[in-house]
Parts: structure tokens; sequence; C-alpha cells
């Protein structure tokens, strides 16, 4: 079974400028999430999606951040315009659970590894 | 809010050597624990879970118990390998919140 697939994976660019990355859930998982994980913490949750309905983006920064998952499958993160401090491994994972229930396993991709200078 | 507490590392160890990393919790709701861990250059797995009071999880010769009455879920394994460096992260959802919070990670080195 593949793993959830994410692109690229490492991402260098200058502050101000704008970037996107991509996620591919494994399949038929209802539940996606894009996780921000700043070098020496743990990961914190930026935007849940069940199918292709936002759950949770209480933590998303708005007004630079944005997600979408179209057809309920693919996702992209955007981020426009970048911050020095947005400088972090952005992570996707997805579940099986159509309601991302508590008992869920959540199974990550690689990541996308982001430098801001 | 939830949220995680794990020992500060960095842990080094020599092979066989036993290894526990603690893990206690806070939580709203009823919580499920999970114990994740990233191998150097690969992302997140997870190494075992519990998702009630006494439950224990196991995986790979880890294990950790659910423990209510002390909010804890520490990680131990009785003979540690050079294999088992890696970073592991204590993380949880409870019943009211599903998104994952973690801990702050532990790094684990073990020499042979």
């Amino acid at each position: 079974e593949a793993g959830v697939a994410q692109s690229p994976r490492y991402k260098i660019i200058e502050k101000r400028q704008s970037v996107a990355f991509w996620c591919n859930p494994i399949s038929g998982h209802a539940t996606l999430y894009w996780y921000q994980q700043i070098l020496g913490q743990g990961p914190k949750l930026l935007i849940q999606f069940q199918n292709n309905g936002v759950v949770d983006d209480s933590q998303l920064p708005k007004d630079r951040f944005s997600a979408e998952r179209l057809k309920g499958v693919d996702s992209t993160l955007k981020i426009q315009p970048a911050k020095l401090e947005d400088s972090a491994v952005y992570l996707c994972a997805s579940s099986l659970g159509a309601s991302g229930g508590n008992t869920d396993t959540q199974y990550f991709g690689p990541g996308t590894r982001l430098t801001v200078l | 809010g939830n949220s995680v507490t794990q020992m500060e590392g960095p842990v080094t160890l020599s092979e066989e050597a036993f290894l526990t990393i603690n893990c206690t919790y806070t939580a709203t709701g009823y919580p499920s624990l999970f114990w994740y861990v990233q191998y150097p250059g690969e992302g997140l797995q997870l190494l075992l879970k519990a998702t009630k009071a006494d439950d224990k999880g196991s995986n790979k010769g880890f294990e950790a118990t659910y423990r209510k009455e002390t909010t804890s879920f520490h990680l131990e394994k009785g003979s540690v390998q050079v294999s088992d460096s890696a970073v592991y992260f204590c993380a949880l959802t409870s019943s009211n919140d599903y998104k994952l919070s973690f801990g702050a990670g532990t790094t684990v080195t073990v020499r042979a």
C-alpha cells in the first residue's frame, strides 16, 4: 500500500515570496491533516479536512496561509507572503475514519522542509 | 486543552541498555495515546498506541501502558539496538479534540 506522498521535499525561498506544498493521502483515507514542525518541537496542527470540507483550521494563520482539498483527495497548502518564522517542516497526514475519530491512526508523509531566507 | 509533556533529551545509551522515556498528559474528554518515531531522514511513523485505560501498546520490543491514575504513557524497551536511534514523540487525541497534540520529542542515540 502506498503511503502519504508529499512534494517538494525541500524548498528554499526568500521572505515575502510565495510557496505551495502538495499532498496525496493514502487511497481511501477520508481525513487529511497539515502539521507544522518547527525545529526542536513537536508537530502542530494547521488544518484538518474531512473529505473536502474543513473540520478545524483554528491554528492556521489565515492572513498568509491557505489550504484546499479539491475532490476530497489531494491537498495543497500555500504560504503567501512567507516570513522568516515560517521556516519549518510541513507534514501531511491522513487517517481512514470518515469522522477522524480519536482512535484512528494518522499516517504521515515524509514532509517538506521549508527554509525562508 | 490537550497537552503532552515528555522527558527532555538527548538520551545516549549503550547497546543492550534499558530505555525509558517518560510521558505525561492532560486531556479533556477521553484520550487515546500514541508514540511516534522519526528515524534519521524519514517521516513520522506510528510505533504503538493505546486507546483506553490500562491498555498496553507494544511493537518492535517497545511497550507503553496507558495509566489513567497517573496520566502517564511511559515508553520502555528492555534492550536497545543501534537501529533504535531516533526521535520519539508522545502524542494524544481525545474524544472532543481529534487533532494530535505532540510532546517536544526525545532524541535517543544508541552507541555500539
